[in-house]
């Protein structure tokens, strides 16, 4: 079946500093690749999101590009804020599936000052 | 006002106890989802609504009914709780059957079943 691989965390980093989160998947054919936030205390809000190969999501400083080569979609921001510190899911939406989303078991990252 | 609500925020219970938890959505969507989160394991899909009269099970659904009152409204039921059911739950919408379509989510609701 589908599923998303992501990086485990926690991620700390300080605030300015370069982040990445890597996000593999398993699907057939090709599914829609979201990034979803979750700040403290709420619930997920999508971050961005690519829908074939080569697409490029951007949002908020962060960036992810669907690569079909490696099944991958790795979420990255070159400066990072303290705000910044969330939880970071990665999810696929399958071709026939309707809008169903598989979540990947979420990245948490925090960033101090 | 939050476009997705969730009744109760937080909910402690006994095991073999029957709870209700309550979605109400403002945005006029068709689509309706219900979720649980467990630490590492990401989100997990217990069941899914298109419309008013079409329910389908997700992932995870056994010991969870649902009940779909209006276009508006999604409710999660668990007959018998246990404590293995104690997770952070969440509930979604979406617009129409476009697979890259935006979920939206509610605040979520954390059980404790004891």
């Amino acid at each position: 079946g589908d599923s998303v691989t992501q990086m485990e965390g926690p991620v700390t980093l300080s605030e300015e500093a370069f982040l990445t989160i890597n996000c593999t998947y398993t699907a057939t054919g090709y599914p829609s690749l979201f990034w979803y936030v979750q700040y403290p205390g709420e619930g997920l809000q999508l971050l961005l999101k690519a829908t074939k190969a080569d697409d490029k999501g951007s949002n908020k400083g962060f960036e992810a590009t669907y690569r079909k080569e490696t099944t991958s979609f790795h979420l990255e921001k070159g400066s990072v804020q303290v705000s910044d510190s969330a939880v970071y899911f990665c999810a696929l939406s399958p071709i026939a599936a309707g809008n169903k989303l598989t979540f990947g078991g979420g990245t948490r990252v925090l960033v101090k000052p | 006002d939050a476009d997705v609500t969730q009744t109760p925020r937080n909910r402690i219970t006994k095991t073999g106890k029957r709870i209700m938890l309550e979605c109400s959505q403002t945005k006029g969507h068709d689509r309706m989802y219900w979720y649980r989160q467990d630490p590492g394991l990401g989100l997990r899909l217990i069941y899914y609504s298109f419309d008013v009269k079409d329910i389908n099970k997700g992932e995870i659904s056994d010991g969870y009914s649902v009940s779909r009152q209006a276009q508006a409204k999604f409710s999660l039921s668990l007959e018998s709780a246990i404590p293995n059911q104690t997770a952070l739950y969440f509930c979604a919408t979406s617009d129409s059957s476009g697979r890259a379509d935006t979920q939206y989510f509610g605040p979520g609701t954390r059980l404790t079943v004891l």
